[in-house]
């Protein structure tokens, strides 16, 4: 148990579907992140939410659109994905990293797109 | 903008001792994180880094030099279970608490 939930584990979805990953944390943390890691590249910063207003939106297509209902709950709402949209989605939370705590990552959502 | 680079792929022999570097440039600069993520798993903290020098936590030790934009995690006494990619992490301490991570290193240890 990492503190942060991720939900599914793991999501094979065609690309006419429309379906959300839910991420969970009460570890009393102000910022939620989302993050895509594909293979052979580095983790790619998706969305930033601090105290649930989003303050980073990194170039993103439109067919991924975040929610953060409140300070606990993050969602990545996925609708007619493409095949190179397959990749492990991670959520992370943190309070200010100067703090030196860093992170703190879920274990990931792995979408497969066909 | 901000470019960090570190090897791609690294190996190593059980019991001994390596060291994985990472160079970087960064628009600001407040300290540098390190993780470990094992294959199909999420990262896991290991260090943060603000002053120069080296921090040393058990078999696991990182070092960093401000001024030349350098940092390196030395891992002593490997075992098996430290199979895994190594992510540098700079932080810029921008308001947002954005990481940017490398591409990370792949680490095997062989028997």
């Amino acid at each position: 148990e990492t503190g942060v939930t991720q939900t599914p584990r793991h999501l094979v979805m065609g690309m006419t579907n429309k379906k959300s990953l839910k991420c969970e944390q009460h570890l009393g943390h102000n910022a939620m992140y989302w993050y895509k890691q594909s293979a052979k590249k580095p983790l790619e910063l998706m969305f930033v939410y601090s105290l649930e207003e989003r303050v980073e939106n990194n170039s993103v297509p439109s067919r991924f659109s975040p929610e953060c209902p409140n300070s606990s709950h993050l969602f990545l709402h996925l609708h007619t994905l493409q095949p190179e949209d397959s990749a492990l989605y991670l959520c992370a939370s943190s309070q200010d990293p100067a703090g030196g705590y860093g992170y703190t990552f879920g274990s990931g959502t792995r979408l497969t797109v066909v | 903008g901000q470019n960090i680079d570190q090897p791609t792929e690294m190996t190593a022999t059980e019991g001994a001792i390596v060291q994985i570097n990472c160079t970087y440039q960064t628009s600001g600069f407040n300290g540098l994180f390190w993780y470990q993520q094992h294959a199909g798993e999420a990262p896991t903290f290991l260090s943060y880094n603000v002053l120069d020098g080296l921090e040393e936590k058990g078999r696991f030790s990182s070092f960093l030099s401000r001024s030349k934009g350098y940092s390196y995690l030395l891992l002593k006494e490997l075992q098996m279970k430290d199979s895994a990619s190594y992510l540098c992490a700079p932080y810029s301490g921008a308001g947002s608490y954005q990481l940017t991570f490398g591409k990370g290193t792949k680490l095997s240890v062989i028997p």
